[in-house]
């Protein structure tokens, strides 16, 4: 099993900073089989970026993905009120499919 | 627009068992893969199965095989997930969650229901 240590924990920034998230796999994700979701409290997960750096359909540009093997980041350029919440990053090229455990972007 | 609305949920105890539903509408619901992926209160999400557009494979998290059964309906555009022998640790809500293909297991999820949620307690 692929297990996702995503760092940090929580990220307290400003509206309008820039927000760089982190997710590490204990091997390597085959084909960059790697999708970041936001998650606001009391809703389901929304897909933001899939293929490690595609975005996903109506997902701002301020939202981008990079990385491969084991490293990943997500990146969001400028912070809006609206991006504070919680990222997981998802690894689907092996089974089972796994899940960080989640970086909380929190308002300083 | 596509939308997945879960039902079925509710409070059940320890060895009991649930079934849950996920009625899909705005797409071609016969030609996509599903998924179901839960998460524990205040935790974080966790796959717990796949069945292919056909429900011809159907694929487990060993969490929950054996315990659980995934199936599908095609002629009702309806996702099900049977729960037996329910624990515990089994208390989450449960989202069903569409894959962008048909056939293989390991997907990302494009659309996701709002959930509905299963507590397993005496």
């Amino acid at each position: 099993e692929i297990v996702l240590t995503q760092s940090p924990g929580t990220l307290s920034l400003s509206p309008g900073e820039r927000a760089t998230l982190s997710c590490r796999a204990s091997q390597s994700v085959s084909s960059s089989y790697l999708a970041w979701y936001q998650q606001k409290p009391g809703q389901a997960p929304r897909l933001l970026i899939y293929g490690a750096s595609s975005r996903a359909t109506g997902i701002p540009d301020r939202f981008s993905g990079s990385g491969s093997g084991t490293d990943f980041t997500l990146t969001i350029s400028r912070l809006e009120p609206e991006d504070f919440a919680v990222y997981y990053c998802h690894q689907y090229g092996s089974s089972p499919l796994t899940f960080g455990g989640g970086t909380k972007v929190e308002i300083k | 627009q596509v939308q997945l609305v879960e039902s079925g949920g509710g409070v059940v105890q320890p060895g009991g068992s649930l079934r849950l539903s996920c009625a899909a509408s705005g797409f071609t619901f016969s030609s996509y893969g599903m998924h179901w992926v839960r998460q524990a209160p205040g935790k974080g999400l966790e796959w717990v199965a796949f069945i292919r557009y056909d429900g011809s494979n159907k694929y487990y998290a060993d969490s929950v095989k054996g315990r659980f059964t995934i199936s599908r309906d095609n002629s009702k555009n309806t996702l099900y997930l049977q729960m037996n022998s329910l624990r515990a640790e089994d208390t989450a809500v449960y989202y069903c969650a569409k894959a962008p293909y048909g056939s293989g297991m390991g997907s990302y999820f494009d659309y996701w229901g709002q959930g509905t949620l299963v507590t397993v307690s005496s």
